[in-house]
């Protein structure tokens, strides 16, 4: 069975430190990876998505990066963090190609940034 | 820019009433995705309904997809506490890797 990891599960961070966010997926391979922040009780805003080793596309220009070096490892990142850093990180991965497939989400990370 | 309204934003009832959540667009859909998150944890899908007009039930819950595929609805029969959550829908094209996301329907229902 196919199982997704996130870690940290919770990070406090101060103002201009760097980020490093790791997500990996065991159990299937080539599978789309996303990442998402969530704002308390709210919605999810997608923020990179990638379908393939080394393939980025990302959504919200910001501060943050994120970087696929293996199939099933996925990595947000930030040089410098800000204050509107803070929020809930969501790794997920999905099987197929298009939009209906179903979307596995890890347990999150709960980053405060102070 | 396409957007899922989701209605209400929050809803706080008593333990055996009955609820609706809904989910609008102007945007047409291959499919529509509907998720429950409980606080800490990443969400987890309930139901995919991808046919206009698609009733699906799941247990007490009860989704329905629009003819038109644009609109979506959750009603959920003598809520119990445990039904407490964020639900969420995901609109999904097949012409892409994303889902279009709601921003959620808080729910409590108090024992």
């Amino acid at each position: 069975s196919q199982t997704i990891h996130q870690w940290p599960a919770t990070l406090v961070q101060p103002v201009g430190s760097p980020l490093s966010l790791e997500c990996t997926v065991e159990g299937t391979s080539n599978p789309n990876l996303y990442w998402y922040r969530q704002a308390a009780g709210r919605g999810l805003q997608l923020l990179f998505y990638s379908v393939g080793i080394g393939q980025i596309s990302s959504e919200v220009p910001q501060n943050l990066s994120a970087s696929r070096p293996q199939d099933r490892q996925f990595i947000l990142s930030s040089k410098k963090l800000l204050l509107s850093d803070s929020g809930f990180y969501l790794c997920a991965w999905s099987e197929g190609p298009v939009g209906r497939d179903t979307q596995y989400f890890g347990p999150g990370t709960r980053l405060t940034v102070l | 820019t396409q957007l899922l309204e989701q209605s209400p934003q929050f809803l706080s009832i008593q333990e055996g009433e009955n609820l609706t959540v809904y989910c609008n667009s102007s945007s047409v859909f291959s499919s529509l995705q509907w998720y429950r998150q409980e606080p800490g944890e990443g969400p987890v899908l309930l139901v995919t309904v991808v046919t206009g007009g698609e009733v699906k039930k799941l247990k007490r819950l009860t989704f329905q997809f629009g003819d038109a595929r644009k609109d979506s609805s959750l009603h959920i029969t003598a809520a119990q506490p445990g039904d407490t959550g964020l639900y969420l829908c995901a609109g999904g094209k097949d012409s892409n890797y994303q889902l279009i996301w709601g921003a959620g329907t808080k729910l409590i229902i108090k024992p």
